[in-house]
Parts: structure tokens; sequence; C-alpha cells
């Protein structure tokens, strides 16, 4: 059974602070990532994709991969209000067969 | 351009009743999946169409099933509904161009089982 962990929070940071989104997973194969975001009441949303270790910026979202250690990370620079959400992070098995995590709900405060 | 769209939005079935959930994906988009989210068990796929054919699926009993159209327009269909099937039922349409990545989801079909 392929696992995908992470810490469900809720993480708080100040408002303008990094915040720092972590996710582990079990299988040493897996190839790509996702990580996405969720506003209570929404639809998930796809924020970053990455598949090479390494960094991916994009705006103010950074995913991190380190495939050796078996994690992977985003970072939220100059964190804002509206960037209070539930983020999931999920493993790609092939054809969008998905692994979720449980997701870390991320407050950040005015 | 028009988003992902799932009809309905919302459901009540009795338990033992089927089901038929649709979804239609953004223009373009060839590949059709569907997840169920619950509070207990988070986010989980189910199945994933590409030019009507099933690509993949996951660990779900066999009551749960789906089928795409030529027009990539995607049905899934729940049997012998159990009180467990009362979900959040998402579909999302994807792009996949090289490294490039697109997904969007719908905004779902709450399905209640009583």
């Amino acid at each position: 059974q392929k696992e995908v962990e992470q810490n469900s929070g809720p993480l708080s940071v100040p408002e303008g602070a990094i915040a720092s989104l972590n996710c582990t997973y079990s299988d040493r194969g897996s190839q790509s990532f996702f990580w996405y975001r969720q506003y209570s009441g929404k639809s998930p949303e796809l924020i970053m994709f990455i598949y090479s270790n390494g960094d991916k910026e994009d705006g103010r979202f950074t995913a991190q991969l380190n495939k050796a250690s078996q994690y992977v990370s985003l970072l939220i620079r100059d964190s804002q209000p509206s960037d209070s959400a539930t983020y999931l992070c999920a493993v790609n098995e092939g054809y969008q067969k998905v692994t979720f995590g449980i997701g870390t709900k991320l407050q950040v405060i005015p | 351009k028009a988003g992902v769209t799932q009809t309905p939005r919302y459901l009540i079935k009795t338990r033992g009743q089927q089901v038929t959930l649709s979804c239609s994906p953004i223009s373009g988009h060839r590949s059709v999946s569907w997840y169920q989210q619950t509070p207990g068990q988070g986010l989980q796929f189910l199945f994933e169409y590409f030019s009507e054919t099933q690509r993949n699926k996951g660990n779900f009993p066999g009551r749960f099933s789906g089928r795409q159209f030529s027009n990539s327009r995607s049905e899934m269909n729940v049997s012998t509904l159990e009180l467990g099937d009362s979900a959040l039922y998402l579909c999302a349409s994807s792009l996949v161009q090289g490294m490039n990545y697109e997904q969007y989801f719908g905004p779902g079909t709450r399905l209640t089982v009583t």
C-alpha cells in the first residue's frame, strides 16, 4: 500500500512569512508529485507538479523534491490570508492514478 | 474556456439503489479521472479514462464503474448503494503535453445515501 504522509496541522504562520509544508512518501519508485490547494467547501486546485529532484518555482510557490530522502515540500513565500487552505500532497502512479496525503491545513494570521 | 461541469450537484439515494453521475471535461481534454472524497478517508482515486478506454483504476469494489463517450464526457455508476458510499465525488479533466501537466477539477457531486 503506497502511502503519502503529511502533518494535518493546522500550521499557523503570520502574514508575510514563509509557510513550509512537508510530505513524505513510501514508494521509492515514485516519479512525479503534485501539490493541490483546497479551500473549505471547494474542489482541489493543482498548484504544482514536480518530477525532477531539486526546486521548481512558480510565483510565490516553490516545490522541492528529494527522491533519495523520499520527501516533497512546498514553500509559500510572503504568505497571505488568502493562502489559508488545506494543501494536499500527492504521488502520481501514472494515468492520473494519484495517492493523496490527508492534507495540511494552513492558517495565515493577518 | 468553460470549466469542468458535473451533474447533478447533489443527490440523495436510498441503500440498495444505483446512481449515475456525469462529468463534462474542458474542451480539448481527453483524460477524465474520478475521485471520492470523505472526511475519514480523504481523497481517493477511483478510475481514469482516456479516449473511451479505462487506463487505470483504484481500489474500489466492482460496484463502482465508469465509462467515457466519444466526446470525452464521462459517467460513473455506483450500484447497490451502501451508507459508506456517501461522499463528494469529484471528476477532473487533464491534459499532458510533454512534461507540462494541466488538470482541473469539477465542483463535485455530493451523494448522500440514507
